[in-house]
């Protein structure tokens, strides 16, 4: 599909393990956001790519939680010794240039940590 | 740091009703999006007003943009249930973090039969 995908769409964990979550975004779209949801509410900003710059780190919330991008495409989430309040649904968007960073959003992955 | 507020937080009306959600902020923003978010889904977008005192209409839904681009609202008219979800709407401010953009909290509206 031409959409942003990304996976797994249900991940449970235990307290204390490290996941990865992947994002594929739209193809030549140059930005890539992570967002957070906890139930029923909006989006926390965790960290935001654009093209070949420095990622905008400045919403994650614990050096835990990092992120990177392969070759200006795919994304990886990664959550090192998970705690229960990561429980969340992590949403991936990505945006093209010259538009007014209007977001095309994943269908997320809906983490629980145990 | 640009905030934008959304009310009402909770919305619960009977369909063929009318309803209105807001947007504020004390900041000016470039342009200002509005999203749908259904449950198990990812937001998706609605428009993008950039114009101070823009309305867009799409279908029962008009959206409009404060002439100083501080605010915006969204009305919807003779609501369905397939208008259930969470609205969110977003800002976007060059300069600002995350290349600018600021989403509020959301508005969660439920359409009863």
């Amino acid at each position: 599909g031409a959409g942003v995908s990304q996976s797994p769409s249900n991940k449970v964990t235990e307290k204390g393990k490290d996941v990865e979550l992947r994002c594929d975004p739209i193809s030549g779209h140059t930005a890539l956001y992570w967002y957070r949801q906890s139930l029923g509410q909006g989006l926390e900003f965790l960290i935001y790519f654009q093209g070949n710059s420095a990622p905008d780190k400045s919403g994650l919330p614990s050096d835990r939680f990092s992120a990177e991008r392969t070759g200006g495409s795919v994304s990886t989430l990664t959550i090192q010794r998970t705690q229960q309040e990561d429980s969340a649904v992590y949403l991936c968007a990505s945006s093209f240039a010259g538009s007014y960073n209007e977001q095309f959003f994943g269908p997320g992955t809906r983490l629980t940590v145990l | 740091t640009q905030l934008l507020e959304q009310s009402p937080q909770f919305l619960s009306i009977q369909e063929g009703e009318n309803l209105t959600v807001y947007c504020n902020s004390s900041s000016v923003f470039s342009s200002l999006q509005w999203y749908r978010q259904e449950p198990g889904e990812g937001p998706v977008l609605l428009v993008t007003v950039v114009t101070g005192g823009e309305v867009k209409k799409l279908k029962r839904l008009t959206f409009q943009f404060g002439d100083a681009r501080k605010d915006s609202s969204l009305h919807i008219t003779a609501a369905q249930p397939g208008d259930t979800g969470l609205y969110l709407c977003a800002g976007f401010a060059a300069g600002g973090g995350a290349d600018g953009l600021t989403f509020g909290k959301g508005t969660h509206l439920i359409i009863q039969p």
